[in-house]
């Protein structure tokens, strides 16, 4: 059974930072893993996907890259801004014969201090 | 509309109250799906449609009973509700296809509804 972690579980960084957020999978049988974007009370927001075959993905600020091998998945935020405080979260897509659940991680929470 | 849409944003029902939740996508998805999360836990996958059939119900109680009418609709019917069963419900949709095949599997959310039960 698949079991996504985070870690840390909350994070707090100056305006400017650089910053990782870790997750790791314990079953590499993956077909993607998406990383989320979730403000308080409210939906997520898909901010990254990484198939299976690929080890990095770009958007913007943020940078994701995977490793299948050691069950590893990190989310950088470059020049990280207020704005970027909210729980992020990752989740895999495990490959499965019928139903393909997504598996996600508890999060962890980023605060960007002004 | 874009996206995933769900209807109502906050709903406050007692414990003999039936309501339903409202999801609707406009992706063009073949998938549909209705997660539940609670404080200080990771999203649950609670019910899963594919082509509007039922793939998996992940051993959620019948007081939660799902409907799929069509590709684009989903309802969640709340019956009989506890306490416990507050939380924040998100729907999500995406397009399945064979995992050697092209589409991404991408999930995306809706806002959720905020339920509380009394």
């Amino acid at each position: 059974k698949q079991e996504v972690t985070q870690i840390p579980a909350a994070l707090s960084v100056p305006e400017g930072e650089n910053l990782v957020l870790n997750c790791s999978f314990t079953d590499s049988a993956i077909y993607n893993l998406q990383w989320f974007r979730q403000d308080p009370g409210k939906g997520l927001t898909s901010l990254l996907l990484i198939q299976s075959s690929q080890r990095e993905q770009t958007s913007g600020r943020l940078n994701a890259s995977l490793d299948k091998s050691s069950g590893r998945s990190t989310l950088y935020i470059a020049a990280s801004q207020p704005g970027d405080s909210a729980t992020y979260l990752c989740a895999a897509l495990t490959l499965n014969s019928g139903n393909t659940p997504l598996v996600f991680g508890k999060g962890t929470r980023l605060s960007v201090i002004a | 509309e874009t996206g995933v849409t769900q209807t109502p944003r906050h709903l406050v029902m007692g414990m003999t109250n039936k309501k339903s939740l409202k999801c609707e996508q406009h992706l063009g998805h073949n998938a549909m799906y209705w997660y539940k999360q609670s404080a200080k836990k990771p999203l649950e996958l609670m019910f899963v449609y594919n082509f509007k059939e039922q793939t998996e119900n992940n051993s959620v109680p019948s007081r939660f009973s799902p409907e799929c009418p069509n590709s684009s609709h989903l309802f969640l019917h709340l019956h009989t509700l506890q306490p416990e069963d507050s939380a924040l419900y998100l729907c999500a949709s995406s397009q399945r296809g064979s995992t050697s095949g092209r589409t991404s599997n991408e999930q995306f959310f809706g806002p959720g509804t905020r339920l509380t039960v009394l």
